[in-house]
C-alpha cells in the first residue's frame, strides 16, 4: 500500500509472477486516478490512469482495479520483469489538486 | 511522445544564492507544475501555471518563485537558496482537460544540492 512515511512499502516478486500494488485514497471527491513508475534517475513515467465512472482498465500487461466504496486503487502487473522494477505510485485528483502517494517499491527477482 | 526536459540534471550550489531550475515542454501543454520529492513522501507542489504569465501558488511556495514568460517554458526560481531546500525537483506538463481530466507528464528531475 502506500505510505507517507519515511521508509517505502516494498514488494518483491519472482520474475513471471504477477504483482499487485494497492493504493488507498482518502478524498471521495477524487475522480481521476493515475499510477507512475519512477525508475532510479529517472523522473515518473506515466502507465495508466483510470476514471471514476469505471471500476477497471486494462493495458499492455497492467491492470487498473478502482473500488469507490473503499477508496481503493491497485496496479496489477502481468508477467513481471526485471524491467519492471521501479517505484510505482499512484495520484487522485479531484476538481483542484492532485494528489501523489509516496509509492511502493517493486522488486523482481530474476 | 511528451518531452520534459529540465535544464540540469544534479546541481551544487551554496547557502544564499539565487538558483534558477529551467523546463521545456515541447507538446503545446497549457498546464506546467513545479514539484519537490523527498526521500518517503509524495511529491509536494510548489508552484504550477495554468498560462503564459499566470501561476498559482501549491503547497509549500514559500521560498521559491516561477516565471512563465513562454508557453514552453516554466522556470522555478530559489531566491535565496537554503539548505532545507536540498531535493529532487520535478517539473511536469499537462493538457489543459477538454471535459475530462488528463495526467501529468514529467521531466527526469533535477537533483540540487545546496551546500
Amino acid at each position: 500500500g502506500e505510505s507517507v512515511g519515511l521508509h517505502l512499502p516494498t514488494l518483491s516478486v519472482q520474475e513471471g509472477d504477477n504483482s499487485i500494488i494497492n493504493c488507498a485514497y482518502s478524498n471521495s471527491a477524487s475522480d481521476y486516478f493515475i499510477w507512475y513508475k519512477q525508475e532510479s534517475g529517472k523522473g515518473p513515467q506515466f502507465i495508466i490512469d483510470i476514471r471514476s465512472n469505471m471500476d477497471k482498465r486494462q493495458g499492455q500487461r497492467v491492470t487498473v482495479l478502482l473500488n469507490k466504496t473503499v477508496k481503493h486503487l491497485s496496479l496489477q502487473i502481468a508477467a513481471t520483469q526485471p524491467g519492471d522494477s521501479a517505484v510505482y505510485f499512484c495520484a487522485e485528483k479531484d476538481n483542484n489538486d492532485m494528489r501523489f502517494g509516496a509509492g511502493t517499491r517493486l522488486t523482481v527477482k530474476p | 511522445d511528451v518531452k520534459v526536459t529540465q535544464s540540469s540534471r544534479y546541481l551544487v550550489k551554496r547557502t544564499g544564492e539565487k538558483v534558477f531550475l529551467e523546463c521545456v515542454q515541447d507538446m503545446d501543454h497549457e498546464n506546467m507544475f513545479w514539484y519537490r520529492q523527498d526521500p518517503g513522501l509524495g511529491l509536494r507542489l510548489i508552484y504550477f501555471s495554468y498560462d503564459v504569465k499566470m501561476k498559482e501558488k501549491g503547497d509549500i511556495p514559500e521560498g521559491y518563485s516561477v516565471s512563465r514568460e513562454k508557453k514552453e517554458r516554466f522556470s522555478l526560481i530559489l531566491e535565496s537558496a537554503s539548505t532545507n531546500q536540498t531535493s529532487m525537483y520535478l517539473c511536469a506538463s499537462s493538457l489543459k482537460p477538454t471535459g475530462g481530466r488528463q495526467p501529468q507528464h514529467f521531466g527526469d528531475g533535477t537533483r540540487l544540492s545546496i551546500l
